[in-house]
């Protein structure tokens, strides 16, 4: 069976100071994981994906993904928050299965 | 190249009453997926489409059923509508059934009165 952990709820930065979203993952296969965000009602928009090639993927808006095998992890970062950053950030699995495996989403509150 | 297309983008409809939400993928895709998103949560997969077969579906109750045309795009009826089903519903589309990156749409709005 396959699972996404997003290990926070919410997390809050102020402008300018780095983000950390996390994510754990569990697969019997070779996973490809992405990183949506979702400001309010609207779609889910790709942000970064890693697909088994470079294990530090680069994103859109400064953000980036390094995936940690051994670790089982694909952390969301970027190093100075924007006031637009501030929306809903989703983990998502796929691989090994037609059914996608989303992670319960982190909201991330940027305060001025 | 136009985006996944959704529509309609509101409605509004009573208990007991039966909708239908549309999806086009983007061109040359042959995936279609569909997914219920709760206010405050995030997005529970419904079903999967691909090369007009039911691929994947979620634990949702008989009330709710899809279908894919030739042409890729897709259907999500629900029947017997219940308060609880007001959600915003989410369509992707993809290349390929099982990998690859999702492509969603704006969404249809939906609220049951």
């Amino acid at each position: 069976a396959q699972s996404v952990t997003q290990l926070d709820s919410h997390v809050s930065v102020s402008e300018g100071t780095p983000v950390l979203l996390r994510c754990n993952y569990s697969s019997s296969y070779s996973p490809s994981l992405f990183w949506y965000v979702q400001h309010p009602n609207k779609g889910l928009q790709l942000l970064l994906k890693y697909t088994s090639a470079a294990t530090l993927v680069k994103g859109i808006n400064g953000f980036e993904a390094e995936f940690k095998k051994s670790e089982t992890s694909f952390h969301l970062t970027k190093p100075s928050a924007h006031m637009s950053d501030a929306a809903e950030y989703f983990c998502v699995l796929r691989g090994g299965s037609y059914i996608p495996t989303f992670g319960r989403g982190t909201s991330l509150i940027v305060h001025p | 190249d136009a985006g996944v297309t959704q529509s309609p983008t509101h409605l509004i409809k009573t208990r007991g009453q039966h909708v239908t939400l549309r999806c086009s993928p983007i061109s040359g895709h042959k995936s279609v997926s569909w997914y219920q998103q709760v206010l405050g949560q995030g997005p529970q997969f419904i079903f999967q489409y691909y090369e007009k077969e039911e691929r994947g579906r979620g634990n949702f109750p008989d009330r709710f059923s899809a279908r894919q045309f030739p042409n890729y795009s897709s259907e999500l009826n629900v029947n017997a509508l219940l308060l609880g089903d007001s959600a915003l519903y989410l369509c992707a589309s993809s290349h390929r059934g099982d990998t690859g990156e999702l492509f969603f749409g704006e969404g249809s709005r939906l609220t049951v009165l």
